[in-house]
């Protein structure tokens, strides 16, 4: 199962928004609406931002949406904070009790 | 509050073997499935291993089937990963995870390094 594909990068100044891509295959983004987002700052664990699509958990804010269209989907952060600034990664269910994960994106607050 | 920590991370000679612990906190252990994923340097995330609450079913990523075993104990709040006949491949910090509805994880530990190296 190869992985999902994100930009390495990504950046906006504070209050700019900035939108992640998330490009799959029709084995997994395309077929099943169980796409995640995780956010990760340096040395800490992985905190689920977004799950299937576009379900925030409770304390996220309602600045991080995210969206599908056929084999792609992606993460909008609207008014960038610098605390936004982080390694996002991006997983979508495959079937067969596999998930798989996208590269990751390094989002930088100018 | 939830927490999941890991630990047994080190490094280890290639066809070694190790053994990672993850204690969890906060939630009623045995009424959730429970992962194992790995990032290896320079490379993305990877599903490694999940089993059940009751620890029934298990599944794994082909690359590890065979070598590693996920195991818990729901009256230690533990879950556990034996890794055997390991492979340079294998260096990663794993990350244990709370799954939820067979599909994304909402909570992680900070992960534990493991170096597999002669």
């Amino acid at each position: 199962q190869s992985a999902l594909t994100q930009p390495p990068s990504a950046s906006g100044s504070p209050g700019q928004s900035v939108t992640i891509s998330c490009t799959g295959t029709s084995t997994d983004v395309g077929v099943y609406n169980y796409v995640s987002w995780y956010q990760q700052h340096p040395g800490k664990a992985p905190k689920l931002m977004l799950y299937e699509v576009t379900k925030r958990p409770s304390g996220v804010p309602d600045r991080f949406s995210g969206s599908k269209s056929g084999n792609a989907a992606s993460l909008t952060v609207s008014g960038l904070q610098a605390e936004d600034e982080a390694d996002y990664y991006c997983s979508s269910y495959a079937g067969n009790n596999n998930i798989v994960f996208g590269t990751g994106t390094k989002v930088t607050v100018l | 509050e939830v927490q999941v920590v890991e630990s047994g991370g080190g490094w280890v000679q290639p066809g070694g073997s190790l053994r990672l612990s993850c204690a969890a906190s906060g939630f009623t252990f045995s009424n959730f499935w429970m992962s194992w994923v790995r990032q290896a340097p320079g490379k993305g995330r990877e599903w490694v291993a999940n089993i059940k609450e009751d620890g029934s079913q298990k599944y794994y990523v082909d690359s590890v089937r065979g070598r590693f075993t996920i195991s818990r104990d729901n009256a230690k709040n533990s879950l556990s990963l034996q890794m055997n006949s390991l492979r340079a491949a294998d260096t990663a910090v794993y990350y244990c995870a709370r799954l939820r509805s067979g599909y994304y994880y909402d909570y992680w530990g900070q992960g534990t390094l493991v170096t597999v190296s002669s």
